[in-house]
């Protein structure tokens, strides 16, 4: 069955750093979200992307957050200025016809 | 948004038993999935369905789109089977999750 890679599994960056966390959607896919789980919470809905821009993007997707995708297989994630609060698991997703999505196994993200 | 209520919020089982986790939405959604999320973090897809009945293996899951909750069975627990089960509509563009229940599968 296709799957979503992201890479890497577990990331830890000091406070003030930017980090940037990658994602191979599945190759026929059209549309590509991210999502993040802080410890203990629910999954929140960051952003999503199709036709290479935003489509939608949650309160929590400022500044701070932007996506892109490079070169057509993969999708990023890269958040500046890194600060605690963005410790979390954060999550790639993609679908073909935003009627089932697959996600990714995550990516630990621990800002000390 | 949507709010989505998962119960039991928590949950401890002996091994071979089993189990049904509710989830109920405020709203209509257009898609439905539930996820088991393991230890180490990682979201696990187990079924689509918006509607309607699904079977793999020890796991089950039922959808009543008209009364906007959907059921996971668990028969025969395992102790690989602990995690917290997530269940998630979305409309649009953005997925909402619920809040998840926390299963404990004991030998």
């Amino acid at each position: 069955e296709p799957e979503v890679t992201q890479t890497p599994s577990h990331q830890v960056t000091q406070m003030g750093q930017e980090v940037i966390l990658r994602c191979v959607p599945i190759s026929n896919h059209l549309y590509f979200y991210w999502y993040r789980q802080i410890l203990g919470q629910k999954v929140e809905f960051l952003v999503s992307f199709y036709n290479n821009e935003i489509s939608e993007k949650s309160e929590i997707f400022d500044d701070q957050f932007s996506v892109e995708r490079p070169d057509g297989s993969n999708f990023t994630l890269k958040i500046r200025s890194t600060k605690l609060e963005d410790s979390a698991m954060y999550f790639c997703a993609s679908s073909e016809n935003r009627r089932s999505y697959t996600f990714g196994s995550g990516t630990r993200l621990t800002v000390v | 948004g949507i709010q989505v209520e998962q119960s039991p919020p928590d949950l401890i089982l002996q091994e071979g038993a089993n189990s049904t986790l509710r989830c109920n939405f405020s709203d209509s959604v257009n898609n439905l999935q539930w996820f088991h999320q393991n230890p180490w973090g990682q979201l696990i897809n187990l079924f689509y369905i918006p509607s309607g009945t699904k079977q793999n293996g020890r796991l089950s899951a039922t959808t009543v789109a008209t009364e906007r909750y959907s059921l996971l069975y668990i028969s025969s627990s395992q102790t690989t089977d602990s995690g917290v089960y997530f269940c998630a509509g979305n409309t649009g563009n953005q997925f909402y999750f619920g809040t998840g229940t926390s299963l404990t599968v004991i030998p």
